[in-house]
């Protein structure tokens, strides 16, 4: 099985910051590489596919790269909207194989 | 723009099945594959498994192989996911999830997402 870790695990930011969350498999995924975005209580929303492909209607802030085995989220200018959990999720291998999550704080 | 309406929160004891539903709103339902994803409280995301939109195909996670049955009503307005011989451990948030266009679809990347369904086993 495809193994997908997420660092860090949690990290602390202000509003403007620009942070970076990085996403390693355990193999080979090419671009098979989707981000989320989730808060409490609600379902994860689609940020990036494809490895660097903003989903519409995501902000410009989001931007993903990286193939295969290492990427990374990066978040330019960071909004008080954008403290949440992040997950990767692979499907390369299977259909989905999801990283542990990357809490973002304040 | 489809949206995915589940079923509401279940209580269930060790042993029993549950069975929870997902319909479309705004958009045929039969028109997309449908996948499943749960979510155990402070855990990662999981994928249970998947039924294509013929309805004539299902995959599942070796995870939850032997113990999960995804099936669409013969409208194709409802998908259903049941999941038997529940224990402790499947407490959780299930969701409903579709690839809505093609760009998703080529990389199974989830962009609808039913509201969720908690289940509780105790």
């Amino acid at each position: 099985d495809i193994q997908m870790t997420q660092s860090p695990s949690s990290l602390s930011a202000s509003v403007g910051d620009r942070v970076t969350i990085t996403c390693r498999a355990s193999q080979f995924i090419s671009t098979y590489l989707n981000w989320y975005q989730q808060k409490p209580g609600i379902a994860p929303k689609l940020l990036i596919y494809g490895a660097s492909t903003l989903q519409s209607g995501v902000p410009s802030r989001f931007s993903g790269s990286g193939s295969g085995t290492d990427f990374t989220l990066t978040i330019t200018s960071l909004q008080p909207e954008d403290f949440a959990t992040y997950y990767c999720q692979q499907s390369y291998i299977t259909i989905g194989t999801f990283g542990q999550g990357t809490k973002l704080e304040i | 723009q489809v949206q995915l309406v589940q079923s509401g929160a279940e209580v269930q004891k060790p042993g029993a099945s549950v069975k929870v539903s997902c319909k479309a709103s705004g958009h045929a339902l039969s028109d997309y594959a449908m996948h499943w994803v749960r979510q155990a409280p402070g855990q990662r995301l999981e994928w249970m498994g998947w039924i294509n939109a013929d309805s004539d195909k299902t995959k599942y996670s070796e995870k939850f192989q032997a113990r999960v049955t995804i099936t669409r009503d013969t409208s194709a307005t409802t998908v259903y996911m049941e999941l038997n011989s529940l224990t402790y451990e499947d407490t959780a948030m299930y969701f409903c999830a579709i690839n809505s266009s093609p760009a998703t679809a080529t990389v199974y990347a989830f962009d609808v997402w039913g509201q969720g369904t908690m289940l509780t086993v105790s």
